[in-house]
């Protein structure tokens, strides 16, 4: 049972516009949501968090947004720029400090 | 510090093998954590340790896996009796601190093929 959803596989996203990554959760028990940013052969790298009592966090070009009567959150990337192309992985953290992570969302930023 | 390093990088073996890995965390992490990764999937948590002490295990750890930190620095999962499913990234990770510690570091991770 995925209790941390990312239904979009790939999303491509022309340089200097928004790119809008989405996510959904199953678990009211999670305190932190995270986003992870992956290169190839080589792990994961956090990016940004947002507390579960919180609805946005920002850190330069990366805002996360939180609705947690959606159970939902989204990472923005504004501008996208070419080194944005990744893998995003959306996560949450159990009190317990396991770590879930969704699938992924492949991010091709076009010229 | 460089980060946390992972040894090997890319391991092939036959099915039925024993194999070892290794992961040194950023030194001073106190909690260092064990992830797979199979192909069109995130990472999934396996076990982590606080210094020495294995605080969780996965059930997906089956009897075949098992993880040490002998002296609360370096950490090795070994696999017996290798199955082609166990094919996968395994992924080492740490943090530091008390309470809840979501900036995990993560190494490069290490291949594993079972032919």
């Amino acid at each position: 049972d995925q209790q941390v959803k990312q239904n979009s596989p790939s999303l491509s996203v022309q340089e200097g516009r928004i790119s809008i990554l989405n996510c959904d959760y199953t678990n009211s028990m999670f305190d932190y949501f995270l986003w992870y940013k992956k290169y190839p052969a080589e792990g994961p790298t956090f990016l940004i968090s947002i507390s579960s009592i919180k609805d946005k966090n920002e850190d330069g070009r990366f805002t996360v947004f939180l609705n947690k009567s959606a159970k939902h959150l989204s990472l923005h990337i504004v501008p996208s720029q070419p080194g944005d192309s990744a893998v995003y992985f959306c996560a949450a953290l159990l009190r317990d400090d396991k770590i879930i992570f969704g699938k992924g969302t492949r991010l091709h930023i076009l010229p | 510090d460089t980060g946390v390093s992972q040894d090997p990088r890319h391991k092939i073996t036959k099915r039925g093998q024993n194999v070892t890995f290794r992961c040194d965390p950023i030194s001073e992490h106190n909690r260092l954590y064990w992830y797979r990764q199979t192909l069109g999937q995130g990472p999934e948590f396996l076990t982590y340790f606080q210094n020495e002490a294995q605080l969780e295990k996965s059930r997906l750890l089956s009897d075949r896996f098992s993880a040490e930190r002998p002296k609360g620095s370096f950490s090795t999962l070994e696999i017996q009796r290798t199955e082609q499913g166990d094919s996968a990234m395994y992924l080492c990770a740490s943090s530091f601190g008390q309470g809840s510690t979501y900036e995990q570091y993560f190494g490069p991770g290490t291949r594993l093929t079972v032919t």
